[in-house]
């Protein structure tokens, strides 16, 4: 089976940098996915990695090794509106590109 | 990105009776499409996953006979909840993907549907 772990909650400051991590047990590892959800919404996508490394999408990086099974988000010049729910998700073999998410980061910004 | 459309929005049940809820891939051909449930503050559950002409393939623990998925086209699929009973009020969503293979990378979802069984 799947399995990913990522805190829980997180606080920090407007304007400052935070990271939140993921690790995940699977089998048929595709990629790690990241999604934004803010409350009664539903899930938007962030960002993928396939190969290990870092990929930069404007305020939001995110980055893989595929040999410790770790991957993170990092979110920098944190605004307000960044408080969310944060997911990661781990895509893998199952017949048809199946994405299981992981138990979700709520992140607070405060001013 | 491509656009997932999820209705409806919000709907409010009888205990007993059954609810349908659509999931459309409005400008893309979606193969293959996941229904997935989410508990308040609680991550998202994979339910099922909805393959277009054969049937869904249901994860553990989940009643095919009352989550009822159909993938008539490549476009829609539907989710009937059945005998709705207040243990079922939750969010569902679907997301869609485009093919099978690992390259396409990214799930689109659509917008959630609040199900409150009274």
């Amino acid at each position: 089976g799947q399995s990913l772990e990522q805190p829980s909650e997180v606080t920090a400051v407007e304007g400052a940098i935070v990271q939140i991590n993921c690790t995940y047990q699977t089998s048929g590892f595709y990629g790690l996915s990241w999604y934004q959800q803010h409350d009664g919404g539903a899930p938007t996508f962030l960002s993928y990695n396939a190969l290990d490394g870092l990929e930069e999408t404007g305020r939001f990086s995110s980055f893989l090794s595929r040999s410790d099974s770790y991957g993170y988000l990092l979110l920098q010049e944190l605004q307000m509106k960044d408080s969310a729910s944060y997911f990661c998700a781990v895509s893998h073999s199952g017949g048809y590109q199946k994405v299981t998410f992981g138990t979700g980061t709520k992140l607070q910004v405060i001013p | 990105g491509a656009v997932v459309s999820q209705h409806p929005s919000r709907v409010i049940c009888k205990s007993g009776t059954s609810v349908k809820i659509e999931c459309r891939s409005l400008d893309f051909q979606a193969t293959t499409m996941f229904w997935y449930r989410q508990f308040p503050k609680k991550s998202l559950m994979l339910m099922a996953t909805s393959n277009e002409g054969s049937k869904a393939t249901y994860e553990q623990g989940v009643e095919k006979d009352k989550f009822l998925i159909n993938h008539a086209s490549l476009t829609l699929s539907t989710l009937t909840v059945t005998s709705a009973h207040p243990e079922d009020s939750s969010f569902y969503i679907c997301s869609a993907s485009r093919g099978r293979r690992s390259s396409n990378t990214e799930a689109f979802f659509g917008q959630g549907t609040r199900l409150t069984v009274v």
